[in-house]
């Protein structure tokens, strides 16, 4: 099955810089890729996502690069704020249908942006 | 907007019971998913769903079992609770294709 690495497991930084998270993963059948954030006591939701057909994606401060031949992708965020402090997942799935859309999951990146 | 609401935010439970943790979606999704988190070792997946009375085990399914009798309810039974089970249980949704995977606000539970 599917296995995703996740680096770094925590990472600090200083407001106004910018932070890389950066994923890879092993089936090559993967081709949904989302992100997710958690901040402390809430639930994870997802912050941005790209499929297999695109390299990049960006959303304001936050964008997603994928590189399929490599089996990577990573998340920037550029012009950290505090309230980007929390956990980053990145994960991974599929998309054939039927009991294939399950996501598999980093093991997370705890990121601090520190005033 | 969808909601992903789970039965107890917090659930304090004796060595041997039998625990049910209860998963409800408003959105006509076909997929839900059990998840417990742990510090450091991420989200993992114990069971999912991706139809009803249907299910698959994730990655650590053991002590665990689900229940499927309606779409939008996905329950995750402790069979008889260990103290190795104390952790934060996680529910989830989501239709197929490229969409949205949605969580519930979680069950912290405590098996003494």
């Amino acid at each position: 099955g599917e296995n995703v690495e996740q680096h770094p497991s925590t990472l600090s930084v200083q407001e106004g810089d910018s932070a890389v998270i950066k994923c890879t993963y092993s089936d090559s059948a993967s081709n949904y890729f989302p992100w997710y954030k958690q901040e402390l006591g809430k639930r994870p939701q997802l912050i941005i996502d790209i499929r297999s057909n695109v390299g990049e994606k960006k959303d304001q401060r936050i964008a997603v690069t994928l590189n399929k031949t490599a089996k990577h992708f990573s998340l920037h965020i550029t012009e950290t704020q505090p309230e980007d402090s929390a956990v980053y997942f990145c994960a991974a799935s599929p998309n054939s249908g039927g009991s294939n859309y399950k996501l598999t999951f980093g093991k997370g990146t705890l990121l601090t942006v520190n005033p | 907007d969808v909601k992903v609401t789970q039965s107890s935010r917090y659930l304090v439970k004796r060595t041997g019971e039998k625990v049910f943790l209860e998963c409800v979606q408003d959105m006509d999704h076909e997929n839900m998913f059990w998840y417990r988190q742990d510090p450091g070792l991420g989200l993992r997946l114990i069971y999912f769903s991706y139809d009803v009375k249907m299910k698959e085990k994730g990655d650590i399914p053991e002590g665990y079992s689900v229940s499927r009798e309606k779409k939008e309810r996905f329950s995750l039974i402790l069979e008889s609770a260990s103290t190795n089970q104390t952790s934060m249980y996680l529910c989830a949704s989501r239709t197929g294709g490229w969409n949205t995977q949605y969580f519930g606000p979680g069950t912290r539970l405590t098996v003494l």
